[in-house]
């Protein structure tokens, strides 16, 4: 079993949707949970993080941790063409490695 | 602003040759990571440093070394390339749960 696992999709809205995105994780050490976005032919870019369980929104991103479920989301509010992009979850805990889910590719469409 | 690079975008080697992929960062970070991105599998890690002389193997480190003699720069050997190594290969570094990527090296081995 990953110790990260994410549906890679892929998945398409229609311009303004609202998008969730999902993955689960196993190692209960993990304390940091990141979402990146990746566009074609470049490197993960930090969309945001969370510390522990809780919620954290940003403009139209809400990103939410529930460490009793091991379970985190990413949801993008009045989602826009320039969203389409492949999204990470990534963890990281005390022993520095950062695990990644698969990423799940996502089309906004106009 | 801040800065990941990757010596390369682009290599393209033989089977059984000895390659290096260089990777620097200017933020003075003390995690440094080497990913492999392939499709559908998301980023793996293949070994990471959290100082200077300092590894640990990530899940997928068979065939491969890494070398971090200085702080900004992590190293990754492919000691005797072979084809399943074609792959895209990611840096990163970081500091707690923000990390900054390179570009990436796509790397063929034929």
């Amino acid at each position: 079993q990953k110790e990260v696992e994410q549906d890679p999709g892929p998945l398409s809205v229609p311009e303004g949707a609202i998008v969730s995105l999902n993955c689960t994780y196993s190692n209960s050490a993990f304390q940091y949970f990141m979402w990146y976005r990746q566009y074609s032919r470049k490197g993960p870019e930090l969309l945001m993080y969370t510390y522990s369980s809780g919620n954290k929104e940003d403009g139209r991103f809400t990103a939410q941790v529930d460490k009793s479920s091991k379970y985190i989301s990413l949801f993008i509010r009045d989602s826009q063409p320039s969203d389409s992009a492949t999204y990470l979850c990534a963890m990281t805990g005390n022993n520095n490695d950062m695990r990644f889910g698969a990423g799940t590719r996502l089309t906004v469409k106009p | 602003d801040v800065k990941v690079t990757q010596s390369s975008r682009y290599l393209v080697k033989r089977t059984g040759e000895k390659v290096f992929l260089e990777c620097v960062q200017d933020m003075d970070h003390e995690n440094m990571f080497w990913y492999r991105q392939d499709p559908g599998l998301g980023l793996r890690l293949i070994y990471f440093s959290y100082d200077v002389k300092m590894k640990e193997k990530g899940d997928i480190p068979e065939g491969y070394s890494v070398s971090r003699e200085k702080k900004e720069r992590f190293s990754l050997i492919l000691e005797s390339a072979s084809t399943n190594q074609t792959s895209m290969y990611l840096c990163a570094s970081s500091s707690l749960a923000e990390a900054f990527f390179g570009q990436g090296t796509r790397l063929t081995v034929v």
